[in-house]
């Protein structure tokens, strides 16, 4: 049981729509990582919040974004979602320190029709 | 431009047996290294973090080694069982940055 929650668990959207997905840290954590994992892929970085800020980014477009709030929890907001959004989301929580094991939830699958 | 490449892309080995599985890395600047197991559809399971400074950790049957210089780590796998089936993902923390990078896997089947 790693702590780290995300919902929703699937969901489908129309290409041009928005999406919200939720992520819920492990208790003590402070960081939040969020990544993309097509199929057969390995997960993709898409960017990572510390103490409600972003502090580094992957290549993805300003159409992602992101937000953590002050219990360290977060949201990946998708704005104008393409077909090849389509993916697995994956939400990591680590505590302080480039040396802490990162922990992931379950993900969120993504299918954009 | 850090690459992280997992050979092989797939196995498929009978039940008992002990096997390998590799992880090659070009920059050798790293925090720590990280294995994790994902099942089909499925979130990551952290199996293994080995920081820079060491060179093995083990856990029950499994066993990561480090070599930062070579960039190569390894996970060892004893008397492999069917449960053990699984993608099994390297990941790296480059030195200056936060994130992970993923190899693409290696997808194992164990056969009872």
């Amino acid at each position: 049981e790693t702590g780290v929650t995300q919902s929703p668990t699937h969901l489908i959207k129309t290409r041009g729509q928005q999406v919200t997905l939720r992520c819920s840290s492990q208790s003590g954590h402070n960081t939040v990582s969020w990544y993309q994992q097509a199929l057969g892929q390995g997960p993709q970085f898409i960017f990572q919040y510390y103490r409600e800020e972003e502090n580094g980014r992957g290549n993805f477009p300003p159409r992602f974004s992101g937000l953590q709030f002050p219990n360290y929890s977060s949201e990946l907001n998708v704005n104008a979602l393409e077909l090849d959004d389509s993916a697995l989301y994956l939400c990591a929580s680590s505590g302080q320190g480039a040396s802490t094991e990162a922990f992931f939830g379950q993900g969120t699958r993504l299918t954009v029709v | 431009k850090q690459e992280v490449t997992q050979i092989p892309a797939a196995l498929s080995v009978p039940e008992g047996e002990n096997l390998v599985l590799n992880c090659s890395f070009t920059d050798s600047a790293i925090y720590n290294l990280q294995w994790f197991r994902q099942d089909p559809g499925k979130g990551l399971t952290s199996l293994l973090l080995i920081q820079s400074s060491q060179r093995e950790q083990t856990s029950g049957r499994l066993n990561a080694s480090l070599d930062k210089s070579s960039g190569r780590s390894t996970l060892y796998i004893a008397a492999s069982q069917p449960g053990d089936s699984a993608t099994y993902l390297c990941a790296v923390r480059p030195g200056g940055t936060y994130k992970y990078i993923f190899g693409t896997g290696t997808r194992l089947k164990v056969l009872a």
